[in-house]
């Protein structure tokens, strides 16, 4: 059964500064995995989607990376801004199209 | 192009009474799912839809939770009856289905059950 960590659980930033949000997975054969952005009371909102064969994509200040071997994927948000304080979810997904999401990580960008 | 639409919003109902969740999809989207998300949780797949027909059911509580997609576009998903810990918040998605990038999931703004 794949189990999916998010770490840290928990991050408040000031404005500007660059972070990694990191996601790893125990089982290595997925198809893609999607970042999500949750905030409160809201439905989760698709960030960026990379395939399995794929290293990286990128999506405004959001780049993404996939090490599908080593079971990891980083999530890069350069020059943060308020707007972007939300709960951010990864999701492997694997032979199904199942997606398993790890339980976040929380994000708070004080100005 | 509108989103993922789900109704109700919010549902408070006493415990052992039914109450029943839809969703409209993306149009177009072949593949549906229903989620359950927790407090403080990632979501959990209930039950995953392709066109009509369920495709992947194996975590829906099925003495208690029914679903239905009778023509392939909209959803209903259903509790009866309802008990303390089902309180949650119910979400749909869709995507076009198929492989690559057409497996990218869109999100319905959820519903959230309180069961009293």
């Amino acid at each position: 059964k794949q189990e999916v960590t998010q770490i840290p659980a928990a991050l408040s930033v000031p404005e500007g500064e660059n972070l990694v949000l990191n996601c790893s997975f125990t089982d290595s054969a997925i198809y893609n995995l999607q970042w999500f952005r949750q905030d409160p009371g809201k439905g989760l909102t698709s960030l960026l989607l990379i395939q399995s064969s794929q290293r990286e994509q990128t999506s405004g200040r959001l780049n993404a990376s996939l090490d599908k071997s080593s079971g990891r994927s980083t999530l890069y948000i350069a020059a943060s801004q308020p707007g972007d304080s939300a709960t951010y979810l990864c999701a492997p997904s694997g032979g199904s199209y199942i997606p398993t999401f790890g339980r976040g990580t929380s994000l708070i960008v004080h100005p | 192009e509108a989103g993922v639409v789900q109704s109700p919003r919010y549902k408070i109902i006493e415990k052992k009474q039914p109450v029943a969740f839809w969703c409209n999809p993306i149009s177009g989207h072949n593949t549906l799912y229903w989620y359950r998300q927790n407090l403080g949780q990632g979501p959990e797949l209930l039950i995953r839809y392709e066109n009509e027909e369920a495709v992947d059911d194996s975590q829906l509580p099925k003495d208690r939770f029914s679903a239905e997609r009778l023509k392939g576009v909209d959803s209903t998903l259903k509790i009866q009856p309802a008990e303390l810990g089902d309180s949650a918040v119910y979400l749909c998605a869709s995507s076009l289905g198929g492989r690559g990038p057409y497996n990218e999931q869109f999100f319905g703004p959820g519903t959230r059950l309180t069961v009293l």
